[in-house]
């Protein structure tokens, strides 16, 4: 059974800090690799999808991916009080797979 | 951009009494995803849908069923509701040979 590790937190940063966030998962058949940010009571909002070693930036954005470590991370620059909420990391193996999810990490950024 | 659509977005439900939540998803995606969220919980996999036929199935009971129909509208059905049915049901749609799944607001539904 797949399954993608997070630290529940909190973590906690204060407001203009980088706030990084890992996932690891155990399935090494994992192709795709998503973050997604959920505010509570709210639905899952797509921040980043990555599929190749490396980072891959967005905005204030960066994932990060290792398939031999097995580890994807998201780091936020510049964090602001509306970052706060919790990331959840999901992958899945290929084609029209289904999400697994990490239970996800709260993030809370101070002002 | 257009978003996917669920309804109702709140729905209150006895005991033993059927539900049925519905998923418009983007236009033009072809694939549509259920899945559950209990209180502090990540979301889990319920079923999902290409092309109108039942692609993968993950851990829904046996009182719920699903289908997607010829517009590409999914219904989630749900019988004999127990009180741990209780959660935030979400839907999501992937266009055609992407993976990157797209969630609608969510239905939240409570059993007493």
């Amino acid at each position: 059974q797949k399954e993608v590790e997070q630290n529940s937190g909190p973590l906690s940063v204060p407001e203009g800090a980088i706030a990084s966030l890992n996932c690891t998962y155990s399935d090494r058949g994992s192709q795709s690799f998503f973050w997604y940010r959920q505010y509570s009571g709210k639905s899952p909002e797509l921040i980043m999808s990555i599929y190749s070693n490396g980072d891959k930036e967005d905005g204030r954005f960066t994932a990060q991916l290792n398939k031999a470590s097995q580890y994807v991370s998201l780091l936020i620059r510049d964090s602001q009080p509306s970052d706060s909420a919790t990331y959840l990391c999901a992958v899945t193996d290929s084609g029209y797979s289904t999400l697994t999810f990490g239970k996800g990490t709260m993030l809370l950024v101070s002002p | 951009a257009a978003g996917v659509i669920q309804s109702p977005r709140h729905l209150i439900k006895e005991k033993r009494e059927t539900a049925t939540l519905k998923c418009y998803p983007i236009p033009r995606h072809d694939t549509v995803y259920w899945y559950q969220q209990g209180p502090g919980q990540d979301p889990q996999f319920l079923i999902s849908f290409y092309e109108k036929m039942q692609s993968d199935k993950g851990s829904i009971p046996d009182r719920f069923s699903a289908q997607q129909f010829s517009d590409y509208h999914s219904e989630l059905n749900m019988s004999s509701l127990e009180l741990g049915d209780s959660a935030l049901y979400f839907c999501a749609s992937t266009a055609r040979n992407t993976d990157t799944q797209y969630f609608g607001p969510g239905t939240r539904l409570t059993v007493l």
